[in-house]
């Protein structure tokens, strides 16, 4: 199976800052990436995929690099509403997998 | 606008079994699949399964094979995630998620709200 880490774990930033998560897969996905983001009490929410596409009503603040096995997830300027906790996903392999996700706090 | 209502939260003791609905609304069900995720109580999103509408083909990891069933009833547009012999590590909330192929990449874009399954003696 297909290992997905994300890293940092979580974070701590401010309104306004720019924020980069990282996720490393074991071996080589191509593309087969897709980043979601995570509210308490909800369902998680698709932002990115095949790595860098922005998903449809996503704000363009949001953007996805990387292919092999080194993604990014980057946030230029942090808004209130983006604090949550972010999960990569990789369906390149069966069974597709997702990352340990990356909490995003408030500093 | 594209909707999946899932069934309402179950409370199951070790041994029985659970079966969540997922009831999608506002797109052609047979043009997209459904995967069926799962979160433990304070944990990370753990894969399930997957559904083809048009197939009916269906595929699940495998530490749940044997115990899972995947089901989509297009004249309903309802899909079913059946789990047998609960364990109470299967206490979770239970997504559906629509997913399109881009590219080849399986992307889940529209998700329920979650099924809380409890297994409790």
């Amino acid at each position: 199976d297909i290992q997905m880490t994300q890293s940092p774990s979580s974070l701590s930033a401010s309104v306004g800052d720019r924020v980069t998560i990282t996720c490393r897969a074991s071996q080589n996905i191509n593309n087969f990436l897709n980043w979601f983001q995570q509210t308490p009490g909800r369902a998680p929410k698709l932002l990115i995929y095949a790595a860098s596409s922005l998903q449809s009503g996503v704000p363009s603040r949001f953007s996805g690099s990387g292919s092999g096995t080194d993604f990014t997830l980057t946030i230029s300027r942090l808004q209130p509403e983006d604090f949550a906790t972010y999960y990569c996903h990789q369906s390149f392999g069966i069974p597709p997998s997702f990352g340990q996700g990356t909490k995003l706090e408030i500093k | 606008q594209v909707q999946l209502l899932q069934s309402g939260a179950e409370v199951k003791k070790p041994g029985a079994s659970v079966k969540v609905s997922c009831k999608a609304s506002g797109y052609s069900f047979t043009n997209y699949g459904v995967s069926w995720v799962r979160q433990a109580p304070g944990q990370g999103l753990e894969w399930v399964g997957w559904s083809s509408t048009y197939s009916g083909n269906t595929d699940s990891v495998q530490s749940l094979q044997g115990r899972v069933t995947l089901t989509t009833d297009a004249s309903t547009t309802t899909a079913y995630m059946e789990l047998r012999n609960l364990r109470s590590d299967d206490s979770a909330i239970y997504y559906c998620a629509r997913s399109r192929f881009v590219r080849g990449i399986l992307t889940p874009d529209y998700w329920g709200q979650g099924t809380l399954v409890t297994v409790s003696s």
